[in-house]
């Protein structure tokens, strides 16, 4: 069965940092692509970042420069470093598996990051 | 890059049909077909309702559909049920690796 939990969120200041990580079971991380999505509070869904199976990385505009995701193979383990970050960083965050026709068929349930002094 | 436009809300009585637009550009949804649906329930992570446009998942009611025509995405629900209750979003491949949401719809049983 695939599952995804995602951990180490939480409060942190602005200007502060914070490394999520998202350990799947049921499937071999570094042979998919994995996405995070997040979802401020009462608001939409919005796609981050993706890593593809090569290791290639890509962004969305918001986050580019600031977070980084990688991948512990060892651990069969998704991460989203998080630098820099701002009030409107606050949201969930949902790390995916997706699909090479880009769709994410499995996800994780979320952990919240909230960005506050 | 803008969100996929949704309308806000969608409602239906129990057995009718509703339809979801989901409008986007031809740098997106009129570019691609990998247009997706998501079903989320208030605190729930979302689930992949449609893929590719109209390919349901394994375990997804046949009475959920799917098509695209131009720039715009479509999903209908037929024959609409209580537990259909829930946001809905689009998603798109939009090139150059970026992916986009729509900006979501309520979907309300009367």
């Amino acid at each position: 069965e695939v599952q995804l939990v995602e951990s180490g969120g939480g409060l942190v200041q602005p200007g502060g940092s914070l490394r999520l990580s998202c350990a799947a079971s049921g499937f071999t991380v570094s042979t998919n692509y994995m996405s995070w999505v997040r979802q401020a509070p009462g608001k939409g869904l919005e796609w981050l970042s993706v890593i593809y199976s090569g290791g290639g990385t890509y962004y969305a505009d918001s986050v580019k420069g600031r977070f980084m995701t990688s991948r512990d193979s060892s651990k069969n383990t998704l991460h989203l470093q998080m630098n820099s970050l701002r009030v409107d960083d606050t949201a969930v965050y949902y790390c995916a598996r997706e699909d090479w026709t880009y769709h994410f068929d499995y996800w994780g349930q979320g952990v919240l990051v909230t960005v506050s002094s | 890059q803008s969100d996929l436009t949704q309308p806000r809300s969608v409602s239906g009585s129990p057995g009718q049909s509703v339809t979801i637009s989901c409008t986007g550009t031809s740098s997106d949804v009129g570019g691609y077909n990998s247009v997706s649906w998501y079903q989320q329930y208030a605190g729930k992570a979302p689930k992949l309702m449609l893929h590719d446009v109209s390919k349901r998942p394994s375990g997804v009611p046949e009475r959920f559909s799917g098509s695209k025509s131009g720039n715009t995405a479509s999903l209908t629900i037929s024959g609409l049920q209580a537990e259909d209750e829930a946001d809905y979003y689009c998603c798109s491949y939009a090139g150059s690796y970026n992916r986009l949401f729509g900006t979501g719809t309520t979907v309300t049983v009367l």
